[in-house]
């Protein structure tokens, strides 16, 4: 069972395009970690969202955490090549940790 | 440097021949986890530990052990082996439970 659902779960686009990647539960969480992950490496943190309806900002990135603790979105402005690599979400629940699916993000020159 | 270490990096095995994969962290972190990672499924938590002495499993345990005899190292033990354990694993350590995780380069198996 998939306790955190990640759209879209592909994602090709133009460099200089806008992009958003959601992240969904019917779980609540006590926070929500963005990764990013390269191939042949592990996953490398971006940012943590604790507080409902929290919003955090790094760069051209922005990541939101649902007013209920249970979603958050990941947006990307003026997505750049060097965006290219595989998003994931992570809630935390209890002592455990959920990942999502993963969103594959490529951006074309 | 501050980093988590796996070994080995890739490993080809059969079926029933148990194997170990080690995991050391060098952050003095409280934290340590066990994560597969397969196509469309993301990574799912195997294992996790507390602090030393203390596991629990995660998601998808069965067919695994781990232990923690000392906080630097959290081995994964495989006593049999099947195909459906092939996969990519990552170990992660975090100073606490929700803090960042920190993860090793991943260990590819495949079991023959």
């Amino acid at each position: 069972t998939q306790l955190l659902e990640q759209s879209p779960q592909f994602l090709s686009i133009q460099e200089g395009e806008n992009l958003t990647v959601y992240c969904n539960s019917s779980s609540v969480f006590s926070s929500l970690q963005w990764y990013r992950q390269e191939p042949g490496e592990g996953p490398v943190l971006l940012v943590t969202v604790v507080t409902g309806g929290e919003v955090k900002k790094l760069k051209r990135l922005t990541f939101q955490f649902g007013d209920a603790r249970k979603d958050s979105s990941l947006h990307i402005t003026a997505a750049q090549p060097g965006d290219t690599g595989l998003y994931l979400c992570a809630g935390a629940r209890g002592n455990q940790f959920y990942f999502g699916t993963g969103t594959s993000l490529t951006v074309i020159p | 440097e501050a980093q988590v270490t796996q070994n080995p990096r890739y490993l080809i095995t059969v079926t029933g021949k148990k194997l170990t994969v080690t995991c050391s962290q060098n952050m003095n972190h409280e934290y340590m986890s066990w994560y597969r990672q397969d196509p469309g499924l993301g990574l799912r938590q195997i294992y996790y530990s507390m602090n030393v002495e203390v596991t629990d499993k995660g998601d998808v345990p069965e067919g695994y052990k781990v232990s923690r005899k000392e906080k630097r190292n959290f081995p994964l033990i495989l006593e049999s082996p099947s195909p459906n354990q092939t996969s990519l694993y990552f170990c992660a350590s975090s100073p606490y439970q929700s803090g960042t995780q920190y993860f090793g380069p991943g260990t590819r198996l495949l079991v023959l």
